[in-house]
């Protein structure tokens, strides 16, 4: 069974770091691409990156560009979001899913940015 | 950068009912689209892939289709468990771009 699960959410004031966390199990992580979309509360789903299997291709939403790292360690099956400079704006649950079908969604990780 | 643009934003429909939601792509995305429906507190569900194929597990009575740059989702005979908030996304080109989102609710 395919399974997905994000931690290291919390509550972080604005400016601070915070790194994300995926944990796959149940498919080779490393034959696909993964992705980070988030949700800020009562709002729609926006795109945040996504990277290849291989590391090799890494995309990002303007509005993160900059500041958040995407990154994957097949070894530990582990997606990973490096999130700097956090703002108020980047307050959401933030899902991971797999590969370009977005079949697989994880439950999420709530991340508030406050101070 | 790729605009999807969803309409309703809102959808009042009764048990039965035939709904349509719409995304219009600002550019040629070709079938890169696909629709999600989410529930409060839930993971969003992919529901189609690749504008017009149903995605594992999801009840015949969803479909979706295109013409030209307008993609649609539609829901036959409407059931409860159908009502939330439905999605599209656009996976043409980076940055991948969602719609604002419909929600269907009972009338």
């Amino acid at each position: 069974e395919v399974q997905l699960v994000e931690s290291g959410g919390g509550l972080v004031q604005p400016g601070r770091s915070l790194k994300l966390s995926c944990l796959a199990s149940g498919f080779t992580f490393s034959n696909y691409g993964m992705n980070w979309i988030r949700q800020a509360p009562g709002k729609g789903l926006e795109w945040v990156a996504s990277i290849s299997s291989s590391s090799s291709y890494i995309y990002y939403a303007d509005t993160v560009k900059g500041r958040f790292t995407i990154s994957r360690d097949n070894a530990k099956n582990t997606l990973y979001l490096q999130m700097t400079s956090l703002r108020s704006e980047d307050t959401a649950l933030y899902y991971c899913a797999r590969g370009g079908s977005y079949y697989y969604w994880g439950q999420g990780t709530l991340v508030t940015v406050s101070s | 950068d790729i605009q999807m643009t969803q309409s309703p934003s809102s959808l009042p429909a009764s048990l039965g009912d035939r709904v349509t939601i719409t995304c219009r792509a600002s550019q040629d995305i070709g079938n890169y689209l696909r629709w999600f429906q989410q529930k409060p507190g839930k993971s969003p569900r992919l529901m189609i892939y690749g504008a017009t194929n149903l995605a594992a597990g999801v009840p015949s009575r969803f479909s979706g289709s295109r013409s030209g740059s307008d993609y649609s989702l539609t829901i036959n005979s409407l059931e409860s468990e159908d009502m939330a908030i439905y999605y599209c996304l656009q996976h043409n080109e980076y940055p991948l771009t969602f719609g604002s989102g419909t929600k269907l609710e009972i009338k």
